[in-house]
């Protein structure tokens, strides 16, 4: 049962435009979400959270939307840079379904292209 | 801040031999720490958390007795696998957890990773 899902395997872009990244859930119990970053053999970066309270998390170039109704989030990047090239998971929590676990989607392989 | 750190980084070990992998949190006092595995272009696999000072809780289909967990303080937890097989081979990832560091969700912060070898 995957809860947390990344229809995207990947995504290419031109440097200097918005990367968009988009994520699904399933469970309504998850009030807490975030974006990590990352790169091969290394582990994952923390990138971006957000609260189920709020519907927009802004920081420098990277902006997380929440839309409760739907079960979606979004991760925009802008602008692109080629150093941004990673593979980025969504991950999910809720303290009424797991405690402090994250779920993790299947995760996006982004390229920005010079 | 909110660094952890792995070691070995990679290793490479004989069939039937046991490793053992070190997790710790440099600057940062962590209340849990998680184990991750991850297959080659798939999602990070929960295969274990663990408190400071108590037992391992171990998600369904993971051994507990081929994959020891000890979390004896809170800047060290260690993943042994005991008996390793060629099929264990695989990235295993470490995170660390602490409500005290600065935005107090349930972020997490990975290490580096542990490329392990069994041939």
């Amino acid at each position: 049962d995957q809860q947390v899902k990344q229809n995207s395997p990947s995504l290419s872009v031109q440097e200097g435009r918005i990367s968009i990244l988009n994520c699904d859930y399933t469970n309504s119990m998850f009030d807490y979400f975030l974006w990590y970053k990352k790169y091969p053999a290394e582990g994952p970066t923390f990138l971006i959270s957000i609260s189920s309270i709020k519907d927009k998390n802004e920081d420098g170039r990277f902006t997380v939307f929440l839309n409760k109704s739907a079960k979606h989030l979004s991760l925009h990047i802008v602008p692109s840079q080629p150093g941004d090239s990673a593979v980025y998971f969504c991950a999910a929590s809720g303290v009424e379904t797991s405690g402090s676990r994250l779920t993790f989607g299947e995760g996006t392989q982004l390229t920005v292209n010079p | 801040g909110a660094v952890v750190s792995q070691h070995p980084s990679r290793v490479i070990c004989k069939s039937g031999t046991s490793v053992k992998i070190e997790c710790r949190s440099l600057d940062f006092q962590a209340t849990t720490m998680f184990w991750y595995r991850q297959f080659p272009k798939q999602s990070l696999m929960l295969m274990a958390t663990s408190n400071e000072g108590s037992k391992a809780t171990y998600e369904q289909g993971v051994e507990k007795d081929k994959f020891l967990i000890n979390h004896a303080s809170l800047t060290l937890s260690t993943l042994t696998v005991t008996s390793a097989h060629p099929e264990d081979s695989s990235f295993y990832i470490c995170s660390a957890r602490s409500p005290w560091l600065a935005g107090g969700g349930d972020e997490q912060y990975f290490g580096p990773g542990t490329r392990l070898t069994v041939t």
